[in-house]
């Protein structure tokens, strides 16, 4: 079965980039009846939908992050990227990939990422 | 504030039924599929229901979910305290064009 597993640094400063990555087992992110999502939750709070990318490279971005986001696909690792460019104390989170399609799931066990100086 | 509107908290003893209603729009629950989604304390959401009212292979038969309108519900019955967990519900939004979640509620198995 498909699983997921994020990594990255779990400390960012102030106004740099958050960089995650996602390695995917047990399935491709070259499947075309997928998606590949980045999904976030602040300590306490309920869940925010990041963004997705598709096979083809194609993307869609939760507005309200649209500006700062970017997801990439590396199809000879398995591999899917987040990048959050700017971060603010506001974006400290446990960060969660996943598969995608008319619902989200598996989700990998999440990275919690502080942002602080 | 969620797109889609969940109780914050929901409680029952042992072995009862409970419910838990997800309230959206036109632009997104009445129009696309719902998932529910477990969240066990200190762990990552789990997918229980799909596309309105289908479970994934090892969701036992007492997690249902059903749509009707702009609203839908998760029903679990034969509670045990080991389904105390965070509950949320999630569907596209097709005027916001993103993925939305409600707020989740917390079930408590008294």
């Amino acid at each position: 079965q498909v699983q997921l597993q994020e990594s990255g640094p779990g400390l960012v400063k102030p106004s740099e980039t958050l960089s995650l990555t996602c390695s995917v087992s047990g399935g491709s992110v070259s499947s075309a009846s997928d998606y590949w999502s980045w999904i976030r939750q602040p300590p306490g709070k309920g869940l925010e939908w990041i963004g997705y990318i598709y096979y083809t490279g194609s993307t869609r971005y939760n507005p309200s992050l649209r500006s700062r986001v970017i997801i990439s696909l590396d199809t000879s690792k398995n591999q899917f990227s987040l990048k959050l460019t700017s971060v603010t104390a506001a974006d400290t989170a446990v960060y969660y990939c996943a598969r995608s399609s008319h619902y989200t799931g598996p989700w990998g066990q999440g990275i919690m990422v502080t942002v602080s100086s | 504030q969620s797109v889609l509107t969940q109780p914050p908290s929901v409680s029952a003893a042992p072995g009862q039924k409970v419910t838990i209603s997800c309230s959206g729009s036109s632009s997104n629950i009445a129009s696309n599929y719902v998932s529910w989604y477990q969240q066990l304390p200190g762990t990552a959401p789990k997918l229980l229901i799909y596309d309105n009212n289908h479970r994934p292979s090892g969701i036992p038969d007492r997690f249902s979910g059903s749509k009707s309108g702009t609203s839908a519900t998760l029903d679990i019955t034969g509670l045990q305290t080991g389904d105390e967990a965070d509950y949320y519900c999630g569907t596209w939004d097709s005027s916001l064009t993103t993925v939305v979640f409600g707020g989740g509620t917390k079930l408590t198995v008294l």
